[in-house]
């Protein structure tokens, strides 16, 4: 069981938008924490998709876009391809009085129709 | 080239011990956090441990707290990851990857912005 909750699935056709969301709580996203956003494709290592909740590294295209509000996340695709088949994962930090970790969410898996 | 290359993987009995290492090359090693990520086969990602770019902040899974220990040498720009008492649910993918995070002293893994190709871990009699 995940800290962050993601679907375990979305698709969407060529072309159209989809969103991934990425649910946390008080002791972590809502805590301030910041999150990011790995994309993994079949057979390959994560890349950085989205970095300190909105930003993107170089190279990724903006068709990818993250935002953050409350205890919750989300990851946008436009103008969705077939290349971008893939898992996706968020991350955050979570902090209780039992301890601190960085976190994971439990990934969610984009079907491009 | 910035990279990260694990080695050390393996195939293990339960309660034996491995020695993973990382080795990094095209940046600056010591100016930041490495961590260790796992993915078991077929689940998604977790993550296991971090150092921070001086050893002064290290952190680990409750999972693995008290059977893992990082390590880096910064000299060899390495990074290690020494299991003991293996258990069948270590059995993962092991990366490293590169904290974002400029010679700070946290680990709240600030976006991992290097990854490793990985090197598999089977803990099994």
């Amino acid at each position: 069981q995940s800290v962050l909750t993601q679907p375990p699935s979305v698709s969407g056709a060529p072309g159209q938008r989809v969103t991934i969301s990425c649910t946390g709580s008080s002791s972590n996203i809502g805590a301030g924490y910041d999150v990011h956003w790995y994309q993994q494709l079949p057979g390959t290592a994560p890349k950085l998709l989205i970095y300190g909740n909105s930003n993107r590294p170089s190279g990724v295209p903006d068709r990818f876009s993250g935002s953050k509000s409350g205890t919750s996340a989300s990851l946008a695709i436009t103008g969705l391809q077939a290349e971008d088949e893939a898992d996706y994962y968020c991350q955050s930090y979570d902090s209780t009085l039992s301890g601190s970790n960085v976190v994971f969410g439990g990934g969610t898996k984009l079907t491009v129709l | 080239e910035v990279q990260l290359v694990e080695s050390g993987g393996g195939l293990v009995q339960p309660g034996r011990s491995l020695r993973l290492s990382c080795a990094a090359s095209g940046f600056t090693f010591d100016d930041y956090a490495i961590h260790w990520v796992r993915q078991a086969p077929g689940k998604g990602l977790e993550w296991v441990s971090g150092i921070s770019w001086n050893s002064g902040s290290i952190a680990y899974a409750d999972s693995v707290k008290g059977r893992f220990t990082i390590s880096r040498d910064n000299a060899m720009n390495s990074l290690y990851l020494q299991m003991n008492n293996l258990r069948p649910e270590d059995t993962a993918l092991y990366y490293c990857a590169k904290d974002m995070s400029y010679s700070s002293p946290f680990l709240r893994g600030d976006g991992f912005d290097i990854w490793g190709q990985g090197t598999v871990v089977t803990v099994s009699s």
